[in-house]
This record gives structure tokens, C-alpha cells and sequence, in this order.
């Protein structure tokens, strides 16, 4: 099974700064790697899929990068409503994993 | 508007069985893959199982293989997942979700998930 790590762990950060997530898989995935991010007592909302391509109705500031074995996402400029969990999943191959996951805290 | 409402959840003792079950509506539910996925009480997300569109493959998570079966109701617009020998490690937040693109054609995630259901597996 392919391990999905994910760096930090958790972070804090201010609204307007820009935060950039870490996402590593142990063995190519390509680019079958999505985002996803995560409220308290709710079901995920996908973020990015593709690696990079962003989904329908989800804000510009999002941006993901990445093949391979190595990902990112960067949230460009934090707004309040951006402090939550964030995952990334490989789709690669199944069974498909799960990092395990980045907090967003605000400073 | 998309809606995927999942039931079936509760309270088990070690050993038994339970059926989860998640009503669809707002597309074309017989068109796209679908999934469960779980998420135990502060923990990540864990992938359990999917199923094609049509029901004619499946594929499970190494932890429930053997034990959880996925199977789905396109006349209806309902997903099951089936839960055997449950033991209390399975206890978690169940969610059903919707693959992103129809028929399979491009492995991008999941677009669209129900609110959960909580099943607590008791020793």
C-alpha cells in the first residue's frame, strides 16, 4: 500500500499569510493526488484533484503542485474561514490512502 | 442539489453485524462510482471501500477485506455497506461519497459526501 505522509503535523498561521501544506508519497503516484479540507463535525470538501487542478466553486487562493512522490498546497493570502484540517488522498492505486492530515490553527 | 444521506449507524456489540445505507439524489447515481469512507472519533480519514458505477467490481481496505461487503441499488439510488465480525476498532464516523467523475473515466477524488453516520462497536 502506498504511505501517504503529511507535513507539519499542525500550524499556526495569521489571516493574509500565505501557508504552503506538505504532502509525500511512499512511491510514485503521479499526479492522482487530491486535497481535501476538513470543519469540525463535517464531511471533507474536496479541494484540488489532479495535483493541481483546482475544483469547480473552490477559491483561487487554493493551489496545488506536485508529481510523483512529492506534493504541495499552497493557500496564497489565509482567510478566517480557511482554519480547518486539510488531507490529501493518492488515487494512484488501490487500496487509495489517506495522509494523516495538517491542522491550520490561527496565531 | 446533490444529497447523499446515510442511516443505519448505532451502537453494536463485538462480533455482530450492521448495515449502513446511503440514499442518493440530485444526479445520475447509476452513472458514478461510489465509496465509503470512515473516520474514527479524532482521528484521519480512512478509505473502506468502493464500487463501480454499474456494480460490477468492487475493491476494499486492507483492514475490513473479508469482513465488509459494499454493494449498490441503482433502481432505488442506494449505496450499502454491509459490516460483519465488527470489532471495536471499526467504531467511527462513516461517510459515503460520490467519485468526481462518471463512469470511473478519471480517479479524482471524491466531490460530494453525506454527513456521516456513527457506528460504535461495544466489547
Amino acid at each position: 500500500d502506498v504511505q501517504m505522509t503529511q507535513s507539519p503535523s499542525s500550524v499556526s498561521a495569521s489571516v493574509g499569510d500565505r501557508v504552503t501544506l506538505t504532502c509525500r508519497a511512499s512511491q510514485d503516484v503521479s499526479a492522482f493526488l487530491v486535497w481535501y479540507q476538513q470543519k469540525p463535525g463535517k464531511a471533507p470538501n474536496l479541494l484540488i484533484y489532479g495535483a493541481s487542478r483546482l475544483q469547480a466553486g473552490v477559491p483561487s487562493r487554493f493551489s496545488g503542485r506536485g508529481s510523483g512522490t512529492d506534493f504541495t498546497l499552497t493557500i496564497s493570502s489565509l482567510q478566517a474561514e480557511d482554519f480547518a484540517s486539510y488531507f490529501c488522498q493518492q488515487t494512484d492505486s488501490f487500496p487509495y490512502t489517506f495522509g494523516q492530515g495538517t491542522i491550520l490553527e490561527i496565531k | 442539489q446533490v444529497q447523499l444521506v446515510e442511516s443505519g449507524g448505532g451502537v453494536v456489540q463485538s462480533g455482530r453485524s450492521l448495515r449502513l445505507s446511503c440514499a442518493a439524489s440530485g444526479f445520475s447515481f447509476s452513472s458514478f462510482g461510489m465509496n465509503w469512507v470512515r473516520q474514527a472519533p479524532g482521528k484521519g480519514l480512512e478509505w473502506v471501500a468502493i464500487i463501480s458505477y454499474d456494480g460490477s467490481h468492487e475493491v476494499y481496505g486492507d483492514s475490513v477485506k473479508g469482513r465488509f461487503t459494499i454493494s449498490r441499488d441503482n433502481s432505488e439510488n442506494i449505496l450499502y455497506l454491509q459490516m460483519s465480525s465488527l470489532r471495536p476498532e471499526d467504531s467511527a464516523v462513516y461517510f459515503c461519497a460520490k467519485d468526481t467523475f462518471e463512469s470511473g473515466r478519471y480517479p479524482g477524488g471524491f466531490d460530494f459526501w453525506g454527513q456521516g453516520a456513527l457506528v460504535t462497536v461495544s466489547s
